[in-house]
């Protein structure tokens, strides 16, 4: 499993509030990623870091922010949720060298 | 922009062979993957290639790319019921950062 963990696994929240999701790697990899899926779309990255502190937009990244302050957690943060980021959130990691990306095993976020 | 396209269902008997087909449109794709996603689980890496390369062979798995007609396959042999699943196609493009385009993913059925 890559070392990687996601909490909370299951999330709901109503409209309006604010939301963080946390992926954990133990395994010290440089890279990580934030998808989401949804029914009908597959997965679609959101953001991704390459190191501490650098970080970049994804394909679908209005609505989301996130922060790396240290190598083994990436956070991703719903300022104010909204019914349209109901989905399930993945964590995604690789390594600096090498070209296996690895997947978390996701969290169910249902906004009300 | 990028695209990878699937077919969105498989249905095979056990034993027999199964062959899910992903096409995708940036040519400048250096690494293309597949991704196995079981009910209520994370993705779980299966294989991926190289650009540069033709075939892959990795026990049951058979993958095969035809970069000029950018057609990329997994074969899986004597499929068991195990292997039903969703399978996801990804590709790199062109991104530094190796950040993945996923295709919507083929549901694969497999019967007794």
């Amino acid at each position: 499993d890559a070392g990687i963990t996601q909490s909370p696994r299951h999330k709901v929240t109503e409209t309006g509030t604010p939301v963080t999701l946390r992926c954990h790697q133990t395994e010290n990899h440089r890279y990580m990623y934030w998808y989401r899926q949804d029914p009908g779309h597959g997965l679609r990255l959101i953001h991704y870091s390459y190191g501490v502190k650098d970080t970049d937009k994804g394909e679908v990244s209005d609505g989301y922010s996130v922060s790396r302050s240290k190598t083994e957690d990436f956070l991703l943060t719903l300022e104010s949720a909204t019914s349209s980021q109901t989905s399930v959130y993945f964590c995604a990691v690789k390594q600096g060298t090498g070209y296996e990306q690895y997947f978390g095993p996701g969290t169910r976020l249902t906004v009300t | 922009g990028e695209d990878v396209e699937q077919s969105l269902f498989l249905s095979v008997r056990e034993g027999d062979s199964s062959v899910i087909n992903c096409t995708y449109t940036d040519s400048s794709s250096t690494y293309l993957y597949w991704y196995k996603q079981e009910p209520g689980a994370g993705l779980q890496l299966l294989t991926y290639i190289f650009s540069n390369m033709d075939m892959k062979q990795d026990q049951r798995l058979t993958v095969l790319l035809n970069k000029k007609d950018k057609h990329l396959s997994l074969r899986i042999a004597d499929t068991q019921t195990g292997d039903s699943a969703i399978y996801f196609c990804a590709e790199t493009g062109n991104s530094g950062y190796s950040t993945l385009t996923f295709g919507k993913g083929t549901m694969l059925l497999v019967s007794p």
